[in-house]
């Protein structure tokens, strides 16, 4: 089965701090996803990347960064936590073609 | 943006055949039609996805019309645990990058 492993199921980050989420898959996929998922708002991509070192912005790319310097691994960096990026944030891989899979999720919560 | 409509809610009798629409008007010719469902506190997962022929799985069906502007995924007796939150995506192609714009949804609720 393929496997999405998020670093953290939990996470309570302060204002200000720089925050690493981290996405491992161990199915060779070129494609990998970082979406947030806010109570009404459904699913929202940030960034996606087709390939290593490769990234493209989402539709809410703003206080986000990401970094795929291997093929498996693919991480969201907060430069600045703030209030407003609490919410759930799921990573995603899959192939170039065919389904994705997600993992478990992350909670993040910024006091 | 989605590429897709979907309606906010249903409501299915435990037993009975869930039927989900969705709008797809502008998909284009090389696009397929994924659905994927999340359970609460779960991340998505995939159930179906298909070109233009009706495809089905142990999962569910998938009906699309000829013309590809709307689609219907069936769970042919629902049970209380395909209470979820149900997407249907059309996967869009950027420069070879397969990009993946989930919608709304719809909330799905299965009653005994």
């Amino acid at each position: 089965d393929v496997k999405v492993t998020q670093s953290s199921r939990y996470l309570v980050k302060r204002t200000g701090e720089k925050v690493f989420l981290e996405c491992v898959q161990d199915m060779d996929h070129e494609n990998m996803f970082w979406y947030r998922q806010d109570p009404g708002l459904g699913l929202r991509l940030i960034y996606f990347s087709y390939d290593v070192k490769m990234k493209e912005k989402g539709d809410i790319p703003e206080g986000y960064s990401v970094s795929r310097e291997k093929k498996e691994r693919f991480s969201l960096i907060l430069e600045s936590a703030s209030t407003n990026q609490t919410s759930m944030y799921l990573c995603a891989s899959s192939l170039w073609t065919g389904s994705a899979f997600f993992g478990q999720g992350t909670r993040l919560t910024v006091v | 943006d989605a590429k897709t409509t979907q309606p906010t809610s249903m409501d299915c009798a435990e037993g009975r055949a869930a039927n989900l629409p969705c709008n797809h008007s502008t998909i284009s010719g090389n696009e397929y039609v994924y659905w994927y469902r999340q359970i609460h506190s779960q991340g998505p997962q995939y159930i179906i996805h298909g070109l233009k022929n009706n495809e089905t799985n142990e999962m569910a069906s998938l009906i699309i019309t000829e013309d590809r502007k709307s689609s219907t995924l069936i769970l042919p007796h629902a049970t209380l645990r395909d209470t979820a939150v149900y997407y249907c995506i059309v996967r869009d192609n950027y420069q070879g990058a397969q990009k993946l714009v989930f919608g709304q949804g719809t909330r799905l609720t299965i009653n005994p």
